[in-house]
């Protein structure tokens, strides 16, 4: 089941440049993404969503951009921090379903 | 910040044991679900839970696990007869009416079993 996809399973950046986190989505049914931060051992932890009527929403660094005709939503995380490096995942729902699809996540690591 | 809380953070039980996992949701949500996490692999939902019922599972929710919101707070999940593929971090979660689809997550009960 690959309904939501994270291409790149690893991202480094230098600190106080932009991270830009990628995740495609095959079920055009879904209509609200979200995006999890995730530590080792840890839950994990909301960082923004989107809903399907838009196609940006931005909450201080964070800013997530959708793509319906594409089916691609992006995290735009600027400056980036050292503390900014941890899993990162993208989730999806769908209409009338109260689940989450995750994608696999992508390992973020932000340099000095 | 209101939190959702879990207990055992850590459980090793032998293979044929049961097992509950306990979680306490944030107060006034209403919206309640068990989530999992095989090492290696990515989040994957089990159950949620609304209205004091399953409202919706997966195939991974077999015969073998359930759910109960057994008082006003807490909320668990039990796996009658542990198997070695049932170790896994399970995350309880939780959301209210109005948040959309926000869940929030706990920390995580990680279940060895052996």
């Amino acid at each position: 089941d690959q309904q939501v996809k994270q291409n790149s399973p690893s991202l480094s950046v230098q600190e106080g440049r932009i991270s830009i986190l990628n995740c495609d989505y095959t079920n055009s049914m879904f209509d609200y993404f979200l995006w999890y931060k995730k530590y080792p051992a840890e839950g994990p932890t909301f960082l923004i969503s989107i809903s399907s009527i838009k196609d940006k929403n931005e909450d201080g660094r964070f800013t997530v951009f959708l793509n319906k005709s594409a089916k691609h939503l992006s995290l735009h995380i600027v400056p980036s921090q050292p503390g900014d490096s941890a899993v990162y995942f993208c989730a999806a729902s769908a209409l009338n379903t109260d689940k989450l699809i995750f994608g696999t996540g992508t390992r973020l690591q932000v340099f000095p | 910040e209101p939190e959702v809380t879990q207990t055992p953070s850590h459980q090793v039980t032998q293979m044929g044991q049961e097992v509950i996992l306990r979680c306490v949701p944030i107060s006034n949500h209403l919206y309640f679900y068990w989530y999992r996490q095989i090492l290696g692999q990515k989040v994957e939902f089990l159950v949620s839970f609304y209205n004091n019922e399953i409202s919706e599972k997966s195939e991974i929710f077999d015969d073998q696990f359930s759910v109960e919101r057994p008082d006003g707070s807490n909320f668990t999940l039990k796996i009658r007869s542990t198997k070695l593929e049932d170790s896994a971090m399970y995350f309880c979660a939780s959301r209210d009416r109005v948040a959309g689809n926000t869940i929030y997550f706990g920390e995580g009960s990680w279940l060895t079993v052996v």
